[in-house]
């Protein structure tokens, strides 16, 4: 059973463009998580998924950012217009039920320049 | 809100002697506590895991926590240190009541040497 896939795992943009990350969940896991690690901190909780709905988003900020986790494929998070303090790892992770552990991926490591 | 405090932000021992990671928590309810092991561009992986069950927690790779409601603390140990123990380690309490929504703490690095 593979683990929760993220890519890409690396990412580099220029201030002003879009970053869309992805996230495979496990298999049979319908609720996904993210988080962003800023430099020198602990994972910070974004927003939490299941299948086409968003059920908590009061760690997203509150432009540019939104998440979606659709039917079908992989759950993405977009931040629109990057700026410098974008620049983080971002982590996704899965669950069968709200209330079971978590399994995290690689993280993605967002640059922007 | 609750809030995880981990007290070291490194710490070195040697292979074989014991290793202490400390925790310290605050909450408004009674939490569900975990730790995290991260190893170098790997995901993170569950050690283990306190929700009001026996106090004293067992884990993975011979890891185990003490959740000290009076002292409010969940610090890590293991007896002994292995090489393979080097990694990053997070002390993590739940925000809601609901057990999603984890919060992190800044993260203990563990050096072991020879």
């Amino acid at each position: 059973n593979a683990g929760v896939m993220q890519n890409p795992r690396h990412l580099v943009r220029r201030r002003g463009q879009e970053a869309r990350l992805r996230c495979s969940p496990m298999k049979g896991h319908s609720h996904v998580y993210w988080y962003r690690q800023l430099p020198e901190e602990g994972l910070k909780f974004m927003v939490y998924l299941q299948k086409e709905n968003i059920i908590d988003e009061s760690g997203m900020p509150k432009e540019r950012f939104s998440a979606e986790f659709p039917k079908e494929g992989p759950s993405i998070l977009r931040i629109q217009q990057v700026v410098r303090g974008d620049s983080a790892a971002y982590f996704c992770a899965s669950s069968p039920t709200s209330e079971y552990e978590q399994y995290f991926g690689p993280g993605t490591r967002l640059t922007v320049t | 809100a609750q809030s995880v405090t981990q007290l070291d932000s490194h710490v070195s021992v040697s292979e074989g002697t014991p290793v202490l990671l400390r925790c310290n928590y605050s909450s408004s309810y009674s939490p569900s506590l975990f730790w995290y092991v991260q190893h170098p561009n790997k995901g993170l992986q569950l050690l283990l895991k306190y929700t009001s069950a026996a106090t004293l927690v067992k884990g993975i790779n011979g890891f185990e926590a003490e959740f000290k409601k009076s002292e409010t603390s969940f610090h890590l140990t293991k007896p002994s240190a292995h090489m393979s123990d080097a990694a990053e380690y997070f002390c993590v309490v739940n925000l809601r009541n609901s057990g999603y929504a984890l919060n992190f703490g800044k993260g203990t690095s563990l050096l072991v040497t020879p």
